[in-house]
């Protein structure tokens, strides 16, 4: 089954800073990945989401931008952070024989 | 489009109380519906999934069927323990995986 991996665990870095943030999948290939931000208390929202390198789909918009540069690879990336875009990001893959599965999460705070 | 529905939460329940989390949805065609669990601090981890009509999905003594004639997939346990203090989050996708939509989440706290 697929495996999740993202880092950092968590982050603080100042309002105008740049960020980003990745996410590697192993065991599986042509995923589909995702970009998740669940806010303090709030439920998960989708922010990005890829069916193959290069393709990016942009959920809602905003001050980040995502990039698939590899099969297994997601990138998160900010030119500047603003305060709002402190929350808990989460990456996920699926296949088409598996559901999501989620790495650990990144916990982002800016300051 | 798509959507769940979450009861609102915190729940609160004593350790071996019965549990129910109630999950409604709002989907085009014949989704296939998760319940997800994430613990404090971590990722959110897949608790069970029912594909179709009248499946029922269980894991860890978590229970779930799902009901197309009333559009809701409810999570039941017999007797919480304190370890399943977490958010737990019902979810669907239509169409294979290529997108989940997830309920708000339920916060259960259970207390010795």
């Amino acid at each position: 089954s697929q495996t999740i991996h993202q880092w950092p665990a968590t982050l603080v870095q100042p309002v105008g800073s740049p960020l980003s943030l990745e996410c590697t999948v192993e065991g599986t290939s042509n995923p589909n990945l995702y970009w998740y931000r669940q806010a303090a208390g709030r439920g998960l929202q989708l922010l990005f989401y890829s069916v193959g390198i290069g393709q990016i789909s942009s959920e809602v918009p905003q001050n980040l931008s995502a990039s698939r540069p590899q099969d297994r690879q997601f990138i998160l990336s900010s030119k500047k952070l603003l305060l709002s875009d402190s929350g808990f990001y989460l990456c996920a893959g699926a296949d088409n024989n598996s559901p999501l599965h989620f790495g650990n999460g990144t916990r982002l705070t800016v300051t | 489009g798509d959507s769940v529905t979450q009861m609102e939460g915190p729940v609160t329940l004593s350790e071996e109380a019965f549990l129910t989390i109630n999950c409604t949805y709002t989907a085009t065609g014949y989704p296939s519906l998760f319940w997800y669990v994430q613990y404090p601090g971590e990722g959110l981890q897949l608790l069970l999934k029912a594909t179709k009509a009248d499946d029922k999905g269980s894991n860890k003594g978590f229970e779930a069927t799902y009901r197309k004639e009333t559009t809701s997939f409810h999570l039941e346990k017999g007797s919480v323990q304190v370890s399943d203090s977490a958010v737990y989050f019902c979810a669907l996708t239509a169409g294979g995986y290529q997108k989940v939509t997830f309920g708000t989440g339920t916060k259960l706290q259970v207390i010795p």
